[in-house]
């Protein structure tokens, strides 16, 4: 089943901070960020593991919530280089290695 | 390192006729991915191999749509015939191998437009 992110699109000043939500129905192994911008490939950002801690690098970082099937992505102090769409990818504890992408999230950072 | 390579960047054909796309992925990656992307959504999987092997192929519609890895390494996205819904982007990814904490690596997509 296809996560669910929220908001579905955000507008920015350069330096404010956003948050980004991505929550399953499934009992959750793995969240994987990507943000993809128009006409390119989406791009990795990072992975949240069960029973793992919340990672970061820069200014992006993420939290897995595993009772509550929930991941978060934190942008602070966003640059206009943050600007794209951000998709969750999801593995259910029973997939086997299968990422479901939710809709994704349009972030536009303005200077 | 090479990136994932995709071919043809662009597509345009009309309803009923058939079309292929080619990837090419990162050299060593065991894993294969086939994901389509509609405009404005998430990618969907399409199909997933293993090596040559086929993993989980649950989402292709397999009256109009095939996919080949024969010898492991480069893949084939077919589409026979094609519908005006088909309209989208089709990208292909690989990993290291099937693991949780494997990140994919995305070619740069085929644009098909379906007339």
């Amino acid at each position: 089943q296809q996560p669910v992110q929220s908001p579905q699109a955000v507008i920015l000043r350069e330096g404010e901070d956003a948050v980004i939500n991505c929550s399953s129905s499934k009992a959750l192994y793995s969240v994987h960020w990507y943000r993809q911008k128009h006409g390119e490939a989406p791009i990795f950002l990072m992975i949240l593991l069960k029973g793992g801690e919340q990672k970061g690098h820069d200014k992006i970082s993420a939290s897995f919530n595993e009772k509550k099937q929930q991941s978060s992505l934190y942008l602070t102090a966003s640059q206009l280089s943050y600007s794209g769409t951000y998709f969750c990818g999801t593995e259910g504890v029973d997939s086997s290695y299968k990422l479901i992408f939710g809709s994704g999230t349009r972030l536009l950072v303005r200077p | 390192e090479a990136g994932v390579a995709q071919s043809p960047r662009y597509k345009i054909i009309e309803k009923r006729q058939s079309v292929a796309f080619w990837c090419n992925p990162i050299s060593g990656h065991a894993t294969l991915y086939w994901y389509q992307q509609i405009l404005g959504q998430g990618p969907k999987l399409l199909i997933q191999f293993q090596n040559n092997g086929v993993v989980d192929d649950s989402q292709l519609p397999k009256d109009r749509f095939s996919a080949e890895r024969l010898k492991g390494v480069d893949s084939t996205l077919k589409i026979q015939p094609a519908k005006l819904e088909d309209s989208a982007v089709y990208l292909c990814a690989s990993s290291p191998d099937a693991w949780s904490d494997e990140k994919l690596f995305f070619g740069s997509g085929t644009q098909l437009s379906v007339l």
